[in-house]
């Protein structure tokens, strides 16, 4: 079965510098969530999308933004990256009337010199 | 805010025991996963249970809902090396159309299992 796919799966880039990652949902899914890993926590929910349209917004930096495309892929732009955005990031998606089962992607590993 | 508050956070024993972890909340919420997250990898979904006082069952595993909806628990029967990584749980709380929160998860601190041979 088609998973979530996620591009880049490791990013290092320098601070002040831009990053922009990206998820491919399952095919057929209508809802794509973005969350943050940092190093020995849980996921953090940064923001989600139903039907290209902004749904929920958690603890995303002004720094941050994201789209949902016509073609139902996602991309989290990152701009004047900061060492403490160095984690993991996690798309999930799934049919939102499906008691949430979300999917989750392998992850972008971003590292911030 | 929801919060999920998980035990244990490490929990190292022999193959063969058994063990229990927990997640509480004052939230009641809608749904609650259970992941399990090998290191640099994504959360793989182990389980959904979305009604009160539900009990599921994969292999060893057993997954219990609390009546009100608030609390989980995972229960590891007889437990083996391949047991070992980090489990999670999640709640989500669906609201109709016309709320602000469309099933976004809030996830516990989780549980690193060491099971040694």
């Amino acid at each position: 079965a088609a998973g979530v796919i996620q591009s880049p799966r490791h990013l290092i880039k320098e601070k002040r510098e831009t990053a922009t990652l990206k998820c491919y949902p399952i095919p057929r899914h209508d809802t794509v969530y973005w969350y943050q890993q940092g190093p020995g926590q849980d996921p953090q929910f940064l923001i989600s999308f139903y039907e290209k349209m902004q749904s929920d917004k958690g603890s995303i930096p002004d720094r941050f933004s994201a789209q949902q495309f016509s073609d139902y892929h996602s991309e989290l732009n990152m701009s004047s990256l900061e060492l403490g955005d160095s984690a993991l990031y996690f798309c999930a998606s799934n049919l939102l009337l499906t008691h949430n089962e979300q999917f989750f992607g392998p992850g972008t590993r971003l590292t911030v010199l | 805010t929801q919060l999920l508050e998980q035990s244990p956070q490490f929990l190292s024993i022999q193959e063969g025991e058994n063990l229990t972890v927990y997640c509480n909340s004052s939230s009641v919420f809608s749904s609650l996963q259970w992941y399990r997250q090998e290191p640099g990898e994504g959360p793989v979904l182990l389980v959904t249970v979305v009604t009160g006082g539900e009990v599921k069952k994969l292999k060893r595993l057993t997954f219990q809902f609390g009546d009100a909806r608030k609390d989980s628990s995972l229960h590891i029967t007889a437990a083996q090396p391949g047991d070992t990584g980090l489990y999670l749980c999640a709640g989500a709380v669906n609201l109709n159309a016309g709320g602000t929160s469309y099933g976004k998860l809030t996830f516990g601190q989780g549980t690193i299992l060491t099971v040694h041979p």
